[in-house]
């Protein structure tokens, strides 16, 4: 596709439940970046992608969030047993190397709320 | 997680107003970018600045890489309703593969 996709757009679900946020980068993009924004807050960052590597984890709120990247294309963020407070969009960017002056290309996000 | 500082949270102004905002940092940055972000989709970049004092335009828009490395500056002239959204920078530190964002800058143009 011409630019990042990222589905479900909208996802709901009840809290102790499992889920899955999935994001096609640009094709060729080798960086992949998962981030969280609240409502009406700026955007945290989760996890970044090199490759289907992860050099840097360190914004993963718990052990209940994991991702992984195949292929070095589509990634997934999974969130275990949910929680109220993981109601969020989670915003995917995409990269061609992760370098100095690379310019990130946002998705639309995937909006989750957790009754 | 870690924020940047942006000011102002919001603002109000008529169509045709200069519209300033600006960002602080406890940090040194080597990277800032300035985001739009409309309602409903992910941000889009606007300008990126890469060197300490580095002065560049995009249109209506100028942001500047503070020579203290540890701010930056965007500035929209002659506004327009279409301005209207949130405002984002972001830095990065020298060494580090992420970005922190601000807080973000609500604007609405009043016409």
């Amino acid at each position: 596709g011409a630019g990042v996709s990222q589905s479900p757009s909208n996802k709901v679900t009840e809290k102790g439940k499992d889920v899955e946020l999935r994001c096609d980068p640009i094709s060729g993009h080798t960086a992949l970046y998962w981030y969280r924004q609240s409502l009406g807050q700026g955007l945290e960052f989760l996890i970044y992608f090199q490759g289907n590597s992860a050099p840097d984890k360190s914004g993963l709120p718990s052990d209940r969030f994991s991702a992984e990247r195949t292929g070095g294309s589509v990634s997934t963020l999974t969130i275990q047993r949910t929680q109220q407070e993981d109601s969020a969009v989670y915003l995917c960017a995409s990269s061609l190397e992760g370098g100095r002056e690379e310019t990130q290309y946002f998705g639309p996000g995937t909006r989750l709320l957790v009754l | 997680g870690q924020q940047l500082n942006q000011s102002p949270q919001s603002m109000f102004i008529q169509e045709g107003e200069d519209v300033s905002m600006n960002c602080t940092s406890s940090s040194i940055f080597n990277t800032w970018l300035w985001y739009k972000q409309d309602p409903g989709e992910g941000p889009v970049l606007l300008i990126a600045l890469y060197k300490a004092g580095e002065l560049t335009s995009n249109g209506r828009l100028t942001a500047q890489f503070g020579i203290t490395r540890k701010d930056s500056f965007l500035n929209i002239s002659a506004s327009i309703p279409s301005d209207v959204g949130i405002y984002f920078c972001a830095g990065r530190a020298p060494g580090t593969y992420k970005y922190i964002f601000g807080t973000g800058t609500r604007l609405k143009v009043l016409a």
